[in-house]
């Protein structure tokens, strides 16, 4: 079947430029999270959103960062005013739920370099 | 202390040696544990999950010691294409859910 999908796969801007980057998860999951990965560094998570329950934004490194799940599928990832240190892989993964050891399964990401 | 830690590495093995990989993890209340690989510029992707009795798959083995907290993968037979960065995933429940990716160990298997 489909697995994640995320767009675009790869975006330029310029610095203060707001940017919106989607996530469709796999159907039928309920979880979906966001990551973000500077070059070779670990995942730093961002957000998750489970079901219809309010989201966990306490990765959210500011608040020029937001985002929203429209009818509990897909989700948009905003960052207003884009700087530099925006620039990273974001990645958006998707699982059954966060109960119970399910696993989480991952989109190609999408590159954001802001110059 | 970092919540969920592994050796940076690199790893440099040949091809057909056995290598082992820990993960260390704070939380006691830790409920599930998972192996991922990534390779270069790709995405992570599930390697395996870590049961509590330890489980198999062809050449990989995952281990879970709850008593002194941590996970470990071992590899034998080490191929050229197992060469790839491997992250360990802790998740638990306490005050709300959490998940949390190791920041990786990279392994490099030469001919």
């Amino acid at each position: 079947g489909a697995g994640v999908s995320q767009s675009p796969s790869n975006k330029v801007t310029e610095k203060g430029k707001d940017v919106e980057l989607r996530c469709d998860p796999i159907s039928g999951h309920t979880a979906l999270y966001w990551y973000r990965q500077s070059l070779g560094q670990g995942l730093e998570f961002l957000i998750y959103f489970q079901g219809n329950s309010a989201p966990d934004k306490s990765g959210l490194p500011s608040d020029r960062f937001s985002a929203e799940r429209t009818g509990g599928s897909v989700s948009t990832l905003t960052i207003q005013r884009t700087q530099q240190e925006d620039s990273a892989v974001y990645l958006c993964a998707s699982s059954l739920a966060t109960t119970g050891g399910y696993e989480q399964y991952f989109g190609p990401g999408t590159r954001l370099t802001v110059t | 202390r970092k919540e969920v830690e592994q050796d940076p590495g690199p790893f440099n093995v040949p091809e057909g040696a056995t290598v082992a990989f820990n993960c260390t993890y704070s939380n006691s209340a830790s409920q599930s544990f998972f192996w991922y690989r990534q390779d270069c510029r790709k995405e992570p992707k599930l390697l395996m999950s870590v049961y509590s009795s330890g489980n198999e798959d062809g050449r990989f083995t995952a281990q879970l010691n709850r008593a002194s907290q941590y996970i470990s993968l071992l590899i034998r037979d080490s191929k050229l294409s197992d060469s790839a960065t491997y992250l360990c995933v802790v998740n638990f429940s306490t005050g709300g859910f959490k998940t949390i990716f190791g920041a990786g160990t990279r392994l490099f298997v030469k001919a």
